[in-house]
């Protein structure tokens, strides 16, 4: 079945640092979302990527999907305290939109 | 709007015992999807509904899982008899998108613990 692999599994900054987390799929996707979860709460949907290559920004976010449609990342510039979270990439490839995510990557930011 | 409704939040059972939880989606939304997440691990799909019909249950340990839609709205998930690998938060989620991809909303999750 599909896997989605992400990468790092943990990741701690300094304040005003970047971030990047990687997304890989063991299939070509239809497309991918991005979640986050803050520690105790439940997945907000950030954004959903279609078109190969597609790149997305919201404000200090960049969202990218590769040519091939099987992979994806997720850019923070100057991260703050309120990036706190764990980010979920989630991928689809099925008929039926079915979401498969990844493992996800924990950010830590220390202020 | 309202989100997605879940209860109960917290739930301890010892094994074998049953457990039922409960969603309400949000108004109109066509999908509804059941997931299982497992501390320190990304959800994972159990069974996704459309309407009241089932799209995907490809996942569902279904010797020991149910769900239901009924009326294509409120679903309950049931697991009987637990074990202790079903301890995790089980989410409910909804989509306004019938068949297509889109914005899942997520509800607060019910945290199962099994001992």
């Amino acid at each position: 079945g599909q896997q989605v692999m992400q990468i790092p599994q943990y990741q701690h900054v300094q304040e005003g640092e970047d971030f990047t987390t990687y997304c890989n799929s063991s299939t070509t996707l239809s497309n991918i979302q991005w979640y986050k979860q803050r520690p105790g709460g439940h997945p907000v949907f950030l954004i959903q990527l279609v078109k190969s290559g597609e790149v997305k920004k919201q404000k200090r976010l960049t969202f990218q999907f590769g040519e091939a449609k099987k992979n994806s990342s997720l850019h923070i510039t100057a991260t703050q305290t309120t990036d706190v979270g764990t980010y979920f990439c989630a991928g689809s490839g099925g008929s039926n939109y079915k979401l498969t995510f990844g493992k996800g990557t924990l950010l830590t930011v220390n202020p | 709007e309202a989100g997605v409704a879940q209860s109960p939040r917290y739930k301890i059972i010892e094994k074998r015992q049953s457990v039922a939880f409960w969603c309400n989606p949000i108004s109109g939304h066509a999908t509804l999807y059941w997931y299982q997440q497992i501390l320190g691990q990304g959800p994972k799909l159990l069974i996704q509904f459309q309407n009241n019909g089932v799209v995907d249950d490809s996942q569902l340990p279904k010797d020991r899982f149910s769900a239901e839609r009924l009326k294509g709205v409120d679903s309950t998930l049931k697991i009987q008899p637990a074990k202790l690998e079903d301890s995790a938060v089980y989410l409910c989620a909804s989509s306004l998108n019938s068949g297509g991809a889109g914005e899942q909303f997520f509800g607060p999750g019910t945290r199962l613990t099994v001992l």
